[in-house]
């Protein structure tokens, strides 16, 4: 089975930088997959890891160690409008099929 | 590019009764998945369609959920009888070369 932790909750100051962690536990690994979702609104992706390190995509980055269960996604420069859920999801071996973390809803304040 | 369609986006009714949720992926997208998203939550998998064949839908509750594709393209998900705890948004999603696209859903809510 999968197991993905996430925080529930956290809270940043605009254009500040915040990091959003992700550990996981699952029986098949396939790349791991960060993904915003603003209220109301369709989940939209954001990354994507399948092997160690880093991945910068402008003000995201996303860091992976597969040894360890471990992702984090970076934001920099924080605006308002990064306000929203960010959720972590795993894939497997069969079917690309995705677990999804229970989220981690981030308030940007100004 | 359209994305993938969903209707109603939103819909109440009371417990006991049925509905039923449209979902029309992206032109050429072989492979739907639907995905149950109670408030708080991550979405969680219902089923997963490959062409007009089910893939996985270990975590559907085949008492009152029921899922169809008929034609490989369009594809309802339907509970019957909704109880409160089906309360969510019931998201569908389209894959092609492993990359997810999701609707923006179906708020259902039961009272």
């Amino acid at each position: 089975g999968q197991n993905i932790d996430q925080p529930t909750e956290m809270t940043a100051t605009e254009g500040a930088i915040v990091q959003i962690n992700c550990t996981y536990q699952t029986s098949g690994f396939n790349g791991l997959f960060w993904y915003q979702q603003h209220a109301g609104e369709a989940p939209t992706f954001l990354s994507y890891n399948v092997l160690d390190g880093l991945e910068e995509k402008g003000r995201f980055s996303s860091f992976l160690s597969r040894s360890k269960g471990y992702s984090y996604l970076l934001l920099k420069e924080l605006q308002m409008k990064d306000s929203a859920s960010y959720l972590c999801a795993v894939r497997g071996n069969a079917g690309n099929m995705l677990t999804f973390g229970g989220g981690t809803r981030l308030m940007v304040k100004p | 590019e359209a994305g993938v369609a969903q209707s109603p986006r939103y819909k109440i009714i009371e417990k006991r009764q049925s509905v039923a949720f449209w979902c029309n992926p992206i032109s050429g997208h072989a492979t739907l998945y639907w995905y149950q998203q109670i408030l708080g939550q991550g979405p969680k998998l219902l089923i997963q369609f490959q062409n007009n064949g089910v893939v996985d839908d270990s975590q559907l509750p085949k008492d009152r959920f029921s899922a169809e594709r008929l034609k490989g393209v369009d594809s309802t998900l339907k509970i019957q009888p909704a109880k409160l705890e089906d309360s969510a948004v019931y998201l569908c999603a389209s894959s092609f070369g492993g990359w997810q696209y999701f609707g923006p859903g179906t708020r259902l809510t039961v009272t």
